[in-house]
C-alpha cells in the first residue's frame, strides 16, 4: 500500500524566515504526491501536486515542493514565512484513484 | 452549490445510537469522498464514489459504517451503534473526476461534521 509520513507534528518558524514541512513517501511504482493545507475553522485546500517532470513544483500562496526520488521525499517549502501561513499541512499520495493522507504537521509562524 | 456542504456541522450523540451525516457535493462533481479526521490520526480515508461505479469501501473501519450516494449527488454516511472511538470530524470532498491526477485543483472539501459520542 502507498503511504506518506510526516515526521514532525509541529514546526515553529519566525516570520520572514524560510520554512520547510517534511514528507517522505513509500510507494510501489511512480509516486503521485500532493500537499493540502487546513486553516483554522476552514476546510482543506489544495496547494500543489507532483505528477512527473520538474522536481520543483510551484503551488498556491507562494509554496513550492521539491520531489527527491533518492531520498523518497516531497518537502514543502516557502522562502519567507508569513504569520498567515500558520495552519495544519497534510502530505498525500495517490492510491487507486483516492488520496492517502499523512498525519499532518502543525505550522506555527510567529511575528 | 458554490461549495461542498455538510450537515449537521456538529452532532452529539449517546453511545449506541445511530447517526447520519449528510454531504452535498458541488453540482456536476462526479466523485465524492468521505474522510475522518481524529486527533493524532491525521486524515483517514473511509469511502469514495465515482459515478455509477461500485464504491471503494476499503477504508470503512467496521460494518457499523456504511454510506450511500443517491442520484449521483447527495451522500449519507451512517454510523450504527456509535462508540466513543467514533468521535471525530467527518469530512466530505468532491471532485470533477475520480482520479486526483486529472483534476488540476484537487478535491474540494467541506467544513466537516464534528461528531461527539458521549
Amino acid at each position: 500500500a502507498q503511504s506518506v509520513a510526516q515526521p514532525e507534528d509541529q514546526v515553529n518558524v519566525a516570520e520572514g524566515n524560510p520554512l520547510t514541512v517534511k514528507c517522505t513517501y513509500s510507494v510501489s511504482g511512480n509516486p503521485y504526491l500532493f500537499w493540502y493545507v487546513q486553516y483554522p475553522n476552514r476546510g482543506l485546500q489544495f496547494l500543489l501536486k507532483y505528477i512527473t517532470g520538474d522536481n520543483l513544483v510551484k503551488g498556491s500562496y507562494g509554496f513550492e515542493a521539491e520531489f527527491n526520488k533518492s531520498q523518497t521525499s516531497f518537502h514543502l517549502k516557502k522562502p519567507s514565512a508569513l504569520v498567515s501561513d500558520s495552519a495544519l499541512y497534510f502530505c498525500a499520495v495517490r492510491e487507486k484513484g483516492k488520496l492517502i493522507f499523512g498525519q499532518g504537521t502543525e505550522l506555527s509562524v510567529k511575528p | 452549490g458554490a461549495g461542498v456542504s455538510q450537515s449537521p456541522s456538529n452532532k452529539v450523540t449517546e453511545k449506541g445510537k445511530d447517526v447520519e451525516l449528510r454531504c452535498d457535493p458541488i453540482s456536476g462533481h462526479t466523485a465524492l469522498y468521505w474522510y475522518r479526521q481524529s486527533l493524532g490520526q491525521g486524515l483517514e480515508f473511509l469511502i469514495y464514489f465515482q459515478g455509477n461505479s461500485a464504491p471503494d469501501k476499503s477504508g470503512l473501519p467496521s460494518d457499523r459504517f456504511s454510506a450511500e450516494r443517491t442520484g449521483g449527488s447527495v451522500s449519507t454516511l451512517t454510523i450504527q451503534r456509535t462508540q466513543q472511538e467514533d468521535s471525530a470530524v467527518y469530512l466530505c470532498a468532491s471532485s470533477l473526476g475520480y482520479d486526483p491526477l486529472t483534476v488540476s485543483y484537487g478535491y474540494t472539501f467541506g467544513s466537516g461534521t464534528r461528531l461527539t459520542v458521549v
